[in-house]
């Protein structure tokens, strides 16, 4: 089946830091869709991309889908505190079924 | 979200008993599915339904069965609970066009002994 490749697994950072989570496939994407999860949370949608090489940016996070429609980043600029958890891609293969497979997580830790 | 509920939140049993889980929601949306979460595996999908009717089977749904009794509540049973099958389980919904958001509830926190 599709599978998502989601890295890196965990990112630690000091506060103010740059922080970048890829998430890439071996097919091409319908779209893609991104979740954070804080700790003790439930995951929230963040923003979906559909266009080959998209960039939607929101504050201090850009998404970006490749050219090729394998491939999508999640950049954080100055990390904060409020940005921990754990982030995740949420690749759409199109089709009938439309699901969602979610990729395995990138868990981000900030230190003040 | 608020409008996706779950009960219970957390729950406690033994190997061999029967568990339901409860989702409800109030966004009106068609589709409902339940997941899965455990430590570093991310959300593996148990069942989907788009709509009351409609019932199909996700990556991981040995061990589990499900019922849509209407269009906002959308339940998962574990038949006969096993330890490997200790984890937080989410309930989602999303509106009927393929490939738009999903609203996640709060999860409920099973373990069984």
């Amino acid at each position: 089946g599709q599978q998502v490749m989601q890295i890196p697994q965990y990112q630690h950072v000091q506060e103010g830091e740059d922080f970048t989570t890829y998430c890439n496939s071996s097919t091409t994407l319908s779209n893609i869709q991104w979740y954070k999860q804080r700790p003790g949370g439930h995951p929230v949608f963040l923003i979906q991309l559909v266009k080959s090489g998209e960039v939607k940016k929101q504050k201090r996070l850009t998404f970006q889908f490749g050219e090729a429609k394998k491939n999508s980043s999640l950049h954080i600029t100055a990390t904060q505190t409020t940005d921990v958890g754990t982030y995740f891609c949420a690749p759409d293969y199109g089709g009938s079924q439309g699901n969602l497979i979610f990729g395995k997580g990138t868990k981000l830790s900030v230190k003040p | 979200d608020a409008d996706v509920t779950q009960t219970p939140r957390n729950r406690i049993t033994k190997t061999g008993k029967r568990i339901m889980l409860e989702c409800s929601q109030t966004k009106g949306h068609d589709r409902m599915y339940w997941y899965r979460q455990d430590p570093g595996l991310g959300l593996q999908l148990i069942y989907y339904s788009f709509d009351v009717k409609d019932i199909n089977k996700g990556e991981i749904s040995d061990g589990y069965s499900v019922s849509r009794q209407a269009q906002a509540k959308f339940s998962l049973s574990l038949e006969s609970a096993i330890p490997n099958q200790t984890a937080l389980y989410f309930c989602a919904t999303s509106e009927w066009t393929s490939g738009t958001a999903q609203f996640f509830g709060p999860g409920t926190r099973l373990t069984v002994l």
